[in-house]
């Protein structure tokens, strides 16, 4: 089975401040792993996402995640905030076995941004 | 690009009436559309998963005759919610994967959503 927790479900940030937002997973089989931002009024954009290989992945506007197996971990992260980042981000998971066809999405961390 | 839209945005009907939200791949095809509902602050749930030309796959939990699912072509799937209730009152969100997909690790498309609020 496959689940995703994302603590905090608001995170503020200064501009210009290091953003962090968490995400643990569960999967009885190797993840495939993505994190999704969705602007107000706007559908889910992928940001970046995981599938094998190099376990630091970089993606659009600057985020980047680190897929850590021994912790079940894939936290996004991004040096700088910057006011246009404020949304709500969605980390997924799906088994490697079906792929991006079948995605269990977490709940979701609404990023303030303060000037 | 690869955009996905939906419509309506928002729609608001009464106990007892059927509501169709449509979901369309505007720059690409799409053989595979999924369906997805969102509570409030709580995770996308996916409802079922719909494929051009054949009956769409229903996630364990999801009643087949509620939601009605066509997907007629490769640009457009429709759902429809049936004799809506109160409780059927949601955030509705499609995704597409592109038709030339055949890998695993590629990527869904979201739209905006449809808020469906029943009275």
């Amino acid at each position: 089975a496959q689940s995703v927790t994302q603590l905090g479900s608001h995170v503020s940030v200064s501009e210009g401040a290091l953003v962090l937002l968490r995400c643990n997973y569960s999967s009885s089989v190797p993840p495939y792993l993505f994190w999704y931002v969705q602007y107000p009024n706007q559908g889910l954009q992928l940001l970046l996402k995981y599938t094998t290989g190099a376990t630091l992945v970089k993606g659009i506007n600057g985020f980047e995640a680190e897929f850590k197996k021994s912790e079940t971990s894939f936290h996004l992260t991004k040096p700088s905030a910057h006011m246009s980042d404020a949304a709500e981000y969605f980390c997924a998971v799906s088994p490697s076995r079906t792929g991006a066809n079948n995605l269990f999405f977490g709940t979701g961390t609404r990023l303030t941004v303060i000037p | 690009g690869a955009v996905v839209s939906q419509h309506p945005s928002r729609v608001i009907c009464k106990s007892g009436t059927s509501v169709k939200i449509e979901c369309r791949s505007l720059d690409f095809q799409a053989t595979t559309m999924f369906w997805y509902r969102q509570f409030p602050k709580k995770s996308l749930m996916l409802m079922a998963t719909s494929n051009e030309g054949s009956k769409a796959t229903y996630e364990q939990g999801v009643e087949k005759d509620k939601f009605l699912i066509n997907h007629a072509s490769l640009t457009l799937s429709t759902l429809t919610v049936t004799s809506a209730h109160p409780e059927d009152s949601s955030f509705y969100i499609c995704s597409a994967k592109k038709a030339s997909s055949g890998s695993r690790t590629d990527t869904q498309y979201f739209g905006p959503g449809t808020r469906l609020t029943v009275l």
